[in-house]
């Protein structure tokens, strides 16, 4: 199956700073990107959507400016955390759709997550 | 708007047979999704409905009725490692940029 990757899996950092979070598309190219956001014992939240080469959409309550989505590539999405604050802390988890045609379109792969603990 | 309700723990036996429902309201639908989620690990795959009826899929079946807004995903002769969340989501129409509405989550606990 499809194959997308996080990085970093772990980050710890202190209130005010701000962190990167990559998504990549390993062996396929994705238009569209998807950040969500999970809570401890809780589903995922969609934050936002990402588009190849415009502008991320954003899901009702997401602050655009402190969640800042850059796609730059058909293959890697970020999510930068800027000014980052302890209730930031959560399990951030991207996905990718295959391009339709593939046989695996009807599925969105996730990446293995990146758990945010801010200080 | 979309709201998927899914219950929120089950218990079951080794060997046994568990039945998670899911319903659904949704302003458009385009496919309903069921993940497995282990504590910690991102959501993985586990099947699609987007016709009325049950697909199988070795250990896990998944049944989708769109008229009545439901769908169930069967696990089958429970293994320990069942032991994990199941996610029921919903696709919405393309026009809506083909998003995932994730429910709850059930999280199903297996004894020995």
């Amino acid at each position: 199956g499809a194959v997308v990757s996080q990085h970093p899996s772990r980050v710890i950092c202190k209130s005010g700073t701000s962190v990167k979070i990559e998504c990549r598309s390993l062996d396929f190219q994705a238009t569209t990107m998807f950040w969500y956001r999970q809570f401890p014992k809780q589903s995922l939240m969609l934050m936002a959507t990402s588009n190849e080469g415009s502008k991320a959409t954003y899901e009702q309550g997401v602050e655009k400016d402190k969640f800042l989505i850059n796609h730059a590539s058909l293959t890697l999405s970020t999510l930068t955390v800027t000014s980052a604050h302890p209730e930031d802390s959560s399990f951030y988890i991207c996905s990718a759709n295959p391009p339709r045609g593939t046989t695996a379109y009807n599925e969105q792969f996730f990446g293995p997550g990146t758990r945010l603990t801010v200080l | 708007g979309q709201n998927i309700d899914q219950p929120t723990e089950m218990t079951a036996t080794e060997g046994a047979i568990v039945q998670i429902n899911c319903t659904y309201q949704t302003s458009g639908f385009n496919g309903l999704f069921w993940y497995q989620q282990h504590a910690g690990e991102a959501p993985t795959f586990l099947s699609y409905n987007v016709l009325d009826g049950l697909e199988e899929k070795g250990r896990f079946s998944s049944f989708l009725s769109r008229s009545k807004g439901y769908s169930y995903l069967l696990l089958k002769e429970l293994q320990m490692k069942d032991s994990a969340s199941y996610l029921c989501a919903v696709r919405g129409i393309k026009a809506a940029g083909n998003k995932l509405t994730f429910g709850g989550g059930t999280r199903v606990l297996v004894k020995p």
